[in-house]
């Protein structure tokens, strides 16, 4: 079975404080990408990050790290000094190299930033 | 930001009629999708487009239907609406299969009653 599991459906931190999304997925595939996306009260889909399976080296960018760990199947993801700005939905998604071409999401973790 | 439009981006429709969902992009890209958001479902696929006049089914295709008759626009039709369909719809692009990040557009919200 290829899919993601986001766990926590909801997440409320004050302002300042670290949060940890996490992220767990399952798949046969050796390779693979995985992705994070942030949706905003707005409504659009915004992409935040792209790892491929072969690429375990953790990133930051900013406020914002990813931790990906083959053994454990799970990219999570950091925000640092969380702010208000940070409310949204964040989803995690899955590319299994199969030819079906599709993002398997995971139902997403809605984060909310309280001042 | 991708240049990807949807039209229209709200939508009120009735059981049993016909409904177009367009989507419009101008970066040139050779790959389109069409995913319906639904809570708890996070996105699903519903049909894709591999290059003009060239789509695939997706996992939850039945009830629609798609057409590509240009690069830069992918059609997604609900040929008889049901309630069940009443989701927000997403388009998404991406440059090639092995680029892989999808960009996604504004979203369309549909409601059939």
């Amino acid at each position: 079975a290829q899919k993601v599991t986001q766990a926590q459906t909801e997440i409320s931190v004050v302002e300042k404080e670290d949060v940890t999304l996490d992220c767990v997925y399952e798949t046969r595939d050796t390779t693979y990408y995985l992705f994070w996306y942030k949706q905003p009260p707005s409504g659009e889909l915004v992409f935040l990050i792209r790892r491929n399976s072969f690429d375990e080296q953790n990133e930051i960018s900013g406020r914002y790290s990813w931790n990906f760990q083959k053994s454990t199947s799970s990219f999570n993801f950091t925000i640092t000094a969380s702010q208000v700005v940070d409310s949204a939905v964040y989803f995690c998604a899955l590319r299994p190299m199969d030819s079906s071409y599709k993002l398997i999401f995971g139902s997403g973790t809605r984060l909310l930033v309280r001042p | 930001d991708a240049g990807i439009t949807q039209s229209p981006r709200h939508k009120v429709t009735e059981t049993g009629t016909p409904v177009t969902l367009r989507c419009h992009q101008t970066e040139n890209h050779r790959y389109m999708y069409w995913y319906r958001q639904d809570p708890g479902h996070g996105l699903r696929l519903i049909h894709y487009s591999y290059g003009v006049k060239d789509t695939d089914k997706g996992e939850v295709s039945d009830g629609y239907s798609v057409s590509r008759s240009k690069t830069e626009d992918f059609l997604l039709t609900l040929e008889s609406a049901t309630s069940s369909q009443t989701s927000v719809y997403f388009c998404a692009i991406s440059e090639s299969v092995s680029q892989e990040t999808q960009y996604f557009g504004p979203g369309t919200r549909l409601l059939v009653l």
